[in-house]
């Protein structure tokens, strides 16, 4: 199984910069996702790491440790859009599976 | 056009009713899934089929129970519903592989 942690809430200023979190404990590893989440929506794809290291995206970056167990979402240059919950996924080893942390919710302030 | 499609999107029912949420893609993926996201929101994984075979089956009251006719829908029936099967339910298709999942818009399921 997994165990997957992840902060509540974080709320930082428009232009900043965020770094949202995440440490997983598991039996079988086989990739670590971020997703974004608009209130009322469906989860969006942002990132994927299956590999030590840092994979950058336009604005958003996401870095894995896979001996630590741990990720982290980099949120830069934050905009008012950006406001949503970040949820980290680990998949199993069995490929189909992916187990949710509880999301982070991220507030973003003029 | 939608990618994953679900319908309905609001289901407002009574206590012991029995109820079908549907689901298709049109991403022509082999493998679709049910989750339930509680008020908490929460995430968990239900149901996944691959190829229409039933793939994984979470610790999940047997008055749920999914349907998968072809490669492209998977359904979801519920039966005898509960107060605490009020949740939004979302299904999620992925292609073979380490792939990410493109998730439907979500059905807000709400018992009274």
């Amino acid at each position: 199984g997994q165990n997957i942690d992840q902060p509540t809430e974080m709320t930082a200023t428009e232009g900043a910069i965020v770094q949202i979190n995440c440490t997983y404990q598991t039996s079988g590893f086989n990739g670590l996702f971020w997703y974004q989440q608009h209130a009322g929506e469906a989860p969006t794809f942002l990132s994927y790491n299956v590999l030590d290291g840092l994979e950058e995206k336009g604005r958003f970056s996401s870095f894995l440790s896979r001996s630590k167990g741990y990720s982290y979402l980099l949120l830069k240059e934050l905009q008012m859009k950006d406001s949503a919950s970040y949820l980290c996924a680990v998949r199993d080893r069995d490929d189909y599976k992916l187990s949710f942390g509880a999301g982070t919710t991220v507030t973003v302030r003029a | 056009d939608t990618a994953v499609s679900q319908t309905p999107k609001y289901l407002v029912t009574q206590m012991g009713n029995d109820k079908s949420i549907k689901c298709e893609q049109n991403l022509g993926h082999d493998t679709m899934y049910w989750y339930k996201q509680d008020s908490k929101k929460f995430l968990k994984i239900m149901f996944s089929y691959n190829n229409k075979e039933l793939i994984i089956n979470e610790t999940v009251p047997n008055r749920f129970s999914p349907k998968s006719p072809d490669k492209a829908h998977l359904n979801l029936h519920i039966n005898s519903l509960e107060l605490g099967d009020s949740a939004v339910y979302f299904c999620a298709s992925k292609r073979g592989g380490n792939y990410e999942q493109y998730f439907g818009p979500g059905t807000r399921l709400t018992v009274t």
